[in-house]
């Protein structure tokens, strides 16, 4: 069975320019998980959805992060513009359901640096 | 809001001795709980987890750990080191209530085996 995907791994970008990351989940997960983590904690839910539909997004920086869930299945994570304090590790998850007993799978993750 | 708190962002073992890694979590009702193992440049990886059910939980690769309700800790432990166990190690808990299954990391423990 294959993994979360994600990409591009590792990006480096100027503050004030955009950037977007892909995450594809195991395939007939229908809960989707962006977390950030930054260097030397632990990592942070950004949001979760349900399919395509929003489920928890209370901590994304809304004036600047963006995400979409197109058909349920892949997901893109937009920052614009980037600032300083964006660099981080940033990580996509999947479960096959929602609820604290189900796993979470982890992609790879991608590593951000803005300079 | 639930947390967790671990002890010692560094802990280093030399091969074949006990490890040991702290864990405690705040909240009122016994939450869900969890360990994560991050290697370097990859995802989190799910060592073992707790749901109410037996206090003694065992993971992957040798690890266990232990719920205890009157100290509020999850310590994970494991009899013998191996130097494939140097990565760093996440505890997380989430609520119990169906619907809020966010996890909240701690801040990590990266573990060292001296050879």
């Amino acid at each position: 069975e294959a993994g979360v995907a994600q990409s591009p791994r590792y990006k480096i970008i100027e503050k004030r320019q955009s950037v977007a990351f892909w995450c594809n989940p195991i395939s007939g997960h229908a809960t989707l998980y962006w977390y950030q983590q930054i260097l030397g904690q632990g990592p942070k839910l950004l949001i979760q959805f349900q399919n395509n539909g929003v489920v928890d997004d209370s901590q994304l920086p809304k004036d600047r992060f963006s995400a979409e869930r197109l058909k349920g299945v892949d997901s893109t994570l937009k920052i614009q513009p980037a600032k300083l304090e964006d660099s981080a590790v940033y990580l996509c998850a999947s479960s096959l359901d929602r609820g604290g007993r189900v796993e979470q799978f982890f992609g790879p993750g991608t590593r951000l640096t803005v300079l | 809001a639930q947390s967790v708190t671990q002890l010692g962002s560094h802990v280093s073992v030399s091969e074949g001795a006990l490890v040991l890694l702290r864990c405690n979590y705040s909240s009122s009702v016994p939450p869900y709980l969890f360990w994560y193992v991050q290697y370097p440049n990859q995802g989190l990886q799910l060592l073992l987890k707790y749901t109410s059910a037996a206090t003694l939980v065992k993971g992957i690769n040798g690890f266990e750990a232990e719920f205890k309700k009157s100290e509020t800790s999850f310590h994970l432990t494991k009899p013998s080191a191996h130097m494939s166990d140097a990565a760093e190690y996440f505890c997380a808990v989430t609520p119990l209530n169906f619907g809020n299954e966010k996890l909240t990391f701690g801040t990590g423990t990266r573990l060292t085996i001296i050879p």
